[in-house]
């Protein structure tokens, strides 16, 4: 089956820092998302992408949409303390933000 | 928070035994998904609900059923229980058509002993 393939597994970084994670597919997708879960919560939707090429912010947050439609990252700038979670790639091969196939997720760590 | 409650939030059950989950959508949300989280991985489709039927599934054998009723709320039922399906169970609201966005709720931990 299609698969999204995500990297890296994890990433200790240090508060102040920038942080780069990115997603790619051996498929074409036509929707990218990228989510954050918590412990003991559902995923939390930061940026969807429904264009090949798009690059969308959300604060310190930018997701783009690869030209191939087969690959996205997310860059999150200025780390801070509360972006410590795990980070999902997700994406759709129609235009819809439903019924998606994830990446198996990025383990984030800020330090202080 | 996005207004999609699920329930219970843990549950204990034996291999063989069925469980039912339930799901509220988010108020206005039509469509419903499930989805099945193992410890470590990301989210697996199941299936999706919309009009009160199933439209659209993954890879989840036909034990895996599931209801939307008229509020648009929802039911995932597992029969013959089995180890494996031991995971986070998620539900996501959202409206059919066009670009709308899934939102999950905080999920159903079950255990399988």
């Amino acid at each position: 089956g299609q698969q999204l393939n995500q990297s890296p597994q994890s990433m200790f970084i240090q508060e102040g820092e920038d942080v780069s994670m990115n997603c790619t597919s051996s498929s074409i997708f036509n929707t990218w998302l990228w989510y954050k879960q918590d412990p003991g919560e559902g995923p939390v939707l930061l940026i969807a992408l429904y264009k090949a090429g798009e690059l969308t912010s959300n604060g310190r947050l930018t997701a783009q949409f690869g030209i191939t439609r087969k690959d996205s990252f997310l860059n999150i700038s200025a780390s801070i303390p509360s972006d410590v979670g795990i980070y999902f790639c997700a994406a759709n091969p129609g235009g819809s933000a439903r019924q998606l196939t994830f990446g198996s997720g990025t383990q984030l760590t800020v330090l202080p | 928070e996005t207004g999609v409650t699920q329930s219970p939030t843990h549950l204990i059950k034996t291999r063989g035994q069925q469980v039912t989950l339930r799901c509220s959508s988010q108020s206005g949300h039509n469509t419903v998904s499930w989805y099945q989280q193992a410890l470590g991985q990301g989210p697996q489709f199941i299936f999706q609900y919309y009009r009160e039927e199933e439209n659209g599934r993954g890879n989840f054998p036909p034990r895996f059923s599931g209801l939307q009723f008229p509020n648009y709320s929802s039911e995932l039922n597992v029969n013959a229980l089995e180890l494996d399906d031991s995971a986070l169970y998620l539900c996501a609201s959202s409206l059919e058509g066009g670009h709308t966005e899934a939102f999950f709720g905080q999920g159903t931990r079950l255990t399988v002993v």
